[in-house]
């Protein structure tokens, strides 16, 4: 059975850093791209950028490059999602999903949940 | 960039309705359509891929048409389970944009 496990809730103070992450289980890891996609409270569905696992080949939506930084470790199927300098803004569930090159996005992670308050 | 406008940004029916909901490109985007429904408090899920292949599972009342720049998804009759929000995506390259939702209820 395909999964993607998500890390839990979290909750930061505004300037902290934090690294989310989604481990796949249940397919050849390194053959479907990781997605991000960030929904932010009462908000559409935000792609923010995909990661390859094969070769940590990423594209970024420009909205969030230089933001978020994308990583993976293929050697335990676990992709990361990482902030060094939290905002308030920040605050928003984020989805991993996977998808094959010009396919659409068939599975997705259960969200974090991730609150930024002082 | 690409933008993908869905309209109406929300609509109520009544159960047994048809219901349709359209999705246009800003460019042609071939058929790299998919439709997604994200139901309260709940993960999205794939409904519709190259804008008009069912995906495995998904209630034979969904289905989608279109191709180029203009995009539609029907629900022939309408279900009380079917209360969502309907996102359309296109994800033939990077960057992969979303539609901004169509928020369905029953009326």
């Amino acid at each position: 059975e395909v999964q993607l496990v998500q890390s839990g809730a979290e909750v930061k103070k505004p300037g902290e850093s934090l690294r989310i992450s989604c481990k796949g289980s249940g397919y050849t890891f390194t053959n479907y791209w990781i997605n991000w996609v960030r929904q932010m409270p009462g908000k559409g569905l935000e792609w923010m950028g995909r990661i390859d696992p094969s070769d940590s080949y990423t594209n970024y939506n420009p909205t969030f490059q230089g933001h978020v930084t994308m990583s993976v470790d293929k050697s335990i199927s676990t992709a990361y999602l990482q902030w060094s300098s939290l905002e308030a803004s920040d605050t928003a569930m984020y989805y991993c999903t996977r998808h094959v090159v010009t396919d659409p996005f068939d599975f997705w992670g259960h969200g974090t949940t991730v609150t930024v308050s002082s | 960039d690409i933008q993908m406008t869905q309209s109406p940004s929300s609509l109520s029916a009544s159960v047994g309705d048809r219901v349709t909901i359209t999705c246009r490109a800003s460019h042609g985007i071939a058929n790299y359509l998919a439709w997604y429904q994200q139901k309260p408090g709940k993960v999205p899920t794939l409904l519709i891929y190259a804008a008009s292949t069912l995906q495995s599972g998904v209630p034979s009342r969904f289905s989608g048409s279109g191709s180029g720049t203009d995009f539609t998804l029907t629900i022939s009759s309408l279900q009380p389970e079917d209360v969502a929000i309907y996102y359309c995506q296109r994800y033939s390259s990077a960057p992969i944009i979303f539609g901004q939702g169509t928020r369905l209820d029953i009326k």
